[in-house]
């Protein structure tokens, strides 16, 4: 079975600060892992595929298969990073995996 | 196209009443999926399709749900006998690929 665990419901950081949002997994083959993010009243849109390795609003994640994580970083957070964020996993094209969320506040 | 659209957006109805809800996906977007997400939770799974083809429902899908997506293009899914419960945040997303694409969702409350 898939689980996506994403340990801290809250984060809160200064703007400025470096930020990290953890997210660890199980599943025995090679999933897909994702981070979604949701601000607030808007729609849950894709941040970040851990395949394409690329770096989106600052943010970057990189796969540790031996720690089964997928943690999602920034190095400077901004005020405007505040949001729920999801991480998510899925084999081959089929259904989504979500964590629980972590809401993040960037205070000034 | 602007993406994924979800009608309505809120519905409110009384327990034992039956709702339709439809998501419209991206044009181009062969699999459409739907979840379900209740405060303080990420969304689960109910059922996704793949072209017209159901081809996998999750054990919360229960015999009062049902979804169809005639001709491969919009999707609806429906409730009967609505209970309590079923009070939460219906979300559509299409893709063709591996990344899904959502929509704003449909908030159902039972009272």
């Amino acid at each position: 079975a898939q689980r996506v665990t994403q340990p801290e419901k809250l984060l809160s950081v200064f703007k400025g600060a470096p930020v990290e949002l953890k997210c660890n997994y199980s599943y025995s083959g090679s999933p897909e892992l994702f981070w979604y993010v949701q601000y607030s009243r808007q729609r849950l849109q894709l941040l970040l595929r851990h395949i394409s390795r690329e770096s989106i609003k600052g943010f970057t994640a990189d796969l540790n298969k031996g720690e089964t994580s997928f943690h999602l970083k920034k190095p400077f957070a901004q005020e405007e990073d505040s949001a729920m964020y999801y991480c998510a996993l899925t084999v081959g094209y089929g259904k989504l995996t979500f964590g629980q969320g972590t809401i993040l506040t960037v205070h000034p | 196209d602007t993406g994924v659209s979800q009608n309505p957006r809120h519905k409110i109805t009384k327990r034992g009443q039956n709702v339709t809800f439809r998501c419209d996906p991206i044009s181009e977007h062969n699999r459409l999926y739907w979840y379900r997400q209740t405060l303080g939770q990420g969304p689960e799974f109910l059922t996704y399709f793949q072209n017209e083809a159901q081809l996998e429902k999750s054990r919360l899908l229960s015999d009062r749900f049902s979804a169809e997506r005639p001709k491969g293009s919009f999707s609806t899914l429906e409730i009967q006998r609505t209970e309590q419960g079923d009070s939460a945040m219906y979300l559509c997303a299409s893709s063709y690929s591996y990344e899904q694409y959502f929509g704003p969702g449909t908030r159902l409350t039972v009272t």
